[in-house]
């Protein structure tokens, strides 16, 4: 069964750079045809798509970030990776790393992590 | 780019059907799923590919997609049902959520 657990490192200052690591279990990145996104939440708020990694390590993201962001994987650790640079208070969310399933242009997320929360500020 | 639109809040006496809307331009030529989001969780996939519900979802949840307007019911709704829904859709290669709505039972 196919498990996600997000860490990170809970608070970072304005300007600098949010990295997070998606751990995998249930599945072995870059072998079994999985694609991964990052979601993420902010207090009180809706979800809103980050971006998506597939196994062959094709990237897509979403253009609001405006270039801001990275997404890898990592297959010796298992690992999927996010990194947001040029933080903003507006940066602040619980994080979700989601696996991707089904075809193109009608996909679903499904399991969700537990999530991570990141808090911007100084 | 494209948008999803849902109300914001919908209320439902126990044992009623539940229906929540999401609308976009042409929606019914792209395919939707809708997820649940319990106060402290993560959300968790209840339909997908419009209509399709995942083994461990009750029957009582059903999808549909036609026109502008994806459509999540509930029906014989109970208070274990009370939680935010989202839709979403892909617009190409990027990921569009609705707003969410918060669905109360009482």
């Amino acid at each position: 069964q196919l498990q996600l657990q997000e860490s990170g490192p809970g608070l970072v200052k304005p300007s600098q750079s949010l990295s997070l690591t998606c751990a995998v279990s249930g599945a072995s990145l870059g072998n079994d045809g999985y694609s991964w996104s990052w979601i993420r939440q902010p207090p009180g708020g809706g979800l809103e798509w980050i971006g998506h990694i597939y196994d062959f390590g094709n990237t897509y993201y979403n253009p609001s970030l405006k270039g801001r962001v990275a997404m890898s994987i990592d297959g010796s650790k298992n690992q999927v990776s996010l990194k947001l640079t040029s933080v903003t208070a507006a940066d602040t969310a619980v994080y979700y790393c989601a696996v991707c399933s089904g075809p193109g242009g009608s996909a679903w997320f499904d399991p969700w992590g537990q999530g991570t929360l990141v808090a911007v500020a100084s | 780019s494209y948008e999803l639109a849902q109300p914001p809040s919908v209320t439902v006496s126990p044992g009623q059907t539940a229906t929540i809307t999401c609308s976009g331009h042409n929606l019914g030529d792209r395919s939707v799923s809708w997820y649940r989001q319990k106060p402290g969780q993560s959300p968790v996939l209840v339909i997908y590919q419009d209509s399709n519900r995942p083994s461990e979802i009750p029957e009582r949840l059903s999808g549909s997609n036609s026109g502008n307007t994806a459509t999540l019911t509930i029906s014989a709704t109970q208070s274990m049902d009370e939680a935010d829904y989202y839709c979403q859709a892909w617009d190409s290669t990027t990921v569009v959520f609705g707003g969410g709505t918060k669905l109360t039972v009482l």
